[in-house]
C-alpha cells in the first residue's frame, strides 16, 4: 500500500518561498508513475500545481509556471514542492499525489498540510 | 486550460434517494475523466476513472457515465457514508483540471 505525507512550515510570510516535501512509502518513486501537487484554498476546489517524473521530467500548471519548481530525491524516496512570491491567496492546504498513469488520474493521496501566507 | 463545470452546486437529498451529478467540459475530453470524493478535513477519494470505471473497493452503487463534454456520476441508493463533497477532474491535457464541487447534503 503507497503512503505519501507531507511536511515542511505552516505558516510564511509574503514574498517569501513556500517549501514542502511528500515522502513516499510502501512503494519506489522510480516506478512508472508520476508524482503530483495539488492545493485547495480553505472552503474551495481543487488546483493541481505540477508533477514530476522520477528522471526529473515537469510539467507545471500554466498559471503557476513562473512561480513553481518541483524536485525529486529518488535516493531519499521524495519529492518536493517550491512556490515563489507568496501572497495570501496561496494559503491552502497541499496535497501530494501519485498519478496512476502518464497524464492521468490521482489514485493515492497525502493527508495534506494547511500553509498559511501571513506576517 | 480546459474548464470543468459541476452542476448542481449543492443537492439535499434522504438516505436512499438515486443522486446524480452533472460535470460539463469546455472542450471534448474523451474519456479522461475521474470522480472524487472527498470529506471535510480528508483527502479526495478516487472512485471512478476513465467516466465509467469502478475504482477498487468503491462500492457498486456508484456508476459514472459519458463522453465527450458531457459526464455524470450516479449514486444508485444513497447511504449515511456518501455525504460528502464530489469533485470530477479532466485528465485529457496536462494540465490537469477540476470541476468547483457538488456538496451532497441530508435532507
Amino acid at each position: 500500500q503507497v503512503q505519501l505525507q507531507e511536511s515542511g512550515p505552516g505558516l510564511v510570510k509574503p514574498s517569501g518561498t513556500l517549501s514542502l516535501t511528500c515522502a513516499v512509502s510502501g512503494g519506489s518513486i522510480s516506478s512508472t508513475n508520476w508524482w503530483s501537487w495539488v492545493r485547495q484554498p480553505p472552503g474551495k476546489g481543487l488546483e493541481w500545481i505540477g508533477e514530476i517524473y522520477h528522471s526529473g521530467i515537469t510539467n507545471y500548471n500554466p498559471s503557476l509556471k513562473s512561480r513553481v519548481t518541483i524536485s525529486v530525491d529518488t535516493s531519499k524516496n521524495q519529492f518536493s514542492l517550491k512556490l515563489d512570491s507568496v501572497t495570501a491567496a496561496d494559503t491552502a492546504v497541499y496535497y501530494c499525489a501519485r498519478d496512476r498513469e502518464t497524464v492521468s488520474y490521482f489514485d493515492y493521496w497525502g493527508q495534506g498540510t494547511l500553509v498559511t501566507v501571513s506576517s | 486550460d480546459i474548464q470543468m463545470t459541476q452542476s448542481p452546486s449543492t443537492l439535499s437529498a434522504s438516505v436512499g434517494d438515486r443522486v446524480t451529478i452533472t460535470c460539463r467540459a469546455s472542450q471534448s475530453i474523451s474519456i479522461w475523466l475521474a470522480w472524487y470524493q472527498q470529506k471535510p478535513g480528508r483527502a479526495p477519494k478516487l472512485l471512478i476513472y476513465k467516466a465509467s470505471s469502478l475504482e477498487s473497493g468503491v462500492p457498486s452503487r456508484f456508476s459514472g457515465s459519458g463522453s465527450g463534454t458531457e459526464f455524470t456520476l450516479t449514486i444508485s441508493s444513497l447511504q449515511p457514508d456518501d455525504f460528502a463533497t464530489y469533485y470530477c477532474q479532466q485528465y485529457n491535457s496536462y494540465s490537469r483540471t477540476f470541476g468547483q464541487g457538488t456538496k451532497v447534503e441530508i435532507k
